[in-house]
């Protein structure tokens, strides 16, 4: 079985504080992904990475960048967090293509005071 | 840009009744994939289909998949409580490296 986690379920931050998430596979998936999650606005992609050290822009890569220096652990992060970035974020694995099924975290439900 | 409209956004339903969702692409797909996300937790695969006209049935669920590879359906005979949840379809297209989201369904049942 595919496993996905994310290094926080909740997470409370203060305006401007540089935060980090991050997420592991263990089933050495190629791709992986990170979406936020909003009210009405469904799944939207921040940013994904296909290898070790490539990673692309999603649909809505503004005030974020990532990290992935190992195939199993893709980082994101806020650089200076800000309210409109409190959301419900969620890390994805795919085995190859980036179309493939995608398996989830568990998400972390960051908030930005 | 691409996109993959979803209808209805919610649904309230008597248990015991039907429900259906569905997507439709402003573009061809090679293929469209379905999730589902209980309240609390996180977007899981249901099933994926590929090929045109393409009918999938999982117990009381059936996943359609429309002949010019535009539109699909998801059809729950008979809801449970147990299918509460928000379910997603997610197409890909062309050359394209990432799924195109629907915004999803909520369903509600109503015991």
């Amino acid at each position: 079985d595919v496993k996905v986690t994310q290094s926080s379920r909740y997470l409370v931050k203060r305006t401007g504080e540089k935060v980090f998430l991050e997420c592991v596979q263990d089933m050495d998936h190629e791709n992986m992904f990170w979406y936020r999650q909003d009210p009405g606005l469904g799944l939207r992609l921040i940013y994904f990475s296909y290898d070790v050290k490539m990673k692309e822009k999603g649909d809505i890569p503004e005030g974020y960048s990532v990290s992935r220096e190992k195939k199993e652990r893709f980082s994101l992060i806020l650089e200076s967090a800000s309210t409109n970035q409190t959301s419900m974020y969620l890390c994805a694995s795919t085995r190859s293509g980036g179309t493939d099924t995608q398996y989830f975290g568990p998400g972390t439900r960051l908030t930005v005071l | 840009g691409q996109q993959v409209m979803q209808i209805p956004q919610y649904q309230h339903v008597q248990e015991g009744e039907d429900f259906t969702t569905y997507c439709n692409s402003s573009t061809t797909l090679s293929n469209i994939q379905w999730y589902k996300q209980r309240p609390g937790g996180h977007p899981v695969f249901l099933i994926q289909l590929v090929k045109s006209g393409e009918v999938k049935k999982q117990k009381r669920l059936t996943f359609q998949f429309g002949e010019a590879k535009k539109n699909s359906s998801l059809h729950i005979t008979a809801t449970q409580t147990t299918d509460v949840g928000t379910y997603f379809c997610a197409g890909a297209a062309g050359n394209n490296r990432k799924l195109i989201w629907g915004l999803g369904t909520s369903l509600g049942v109503n015991p």
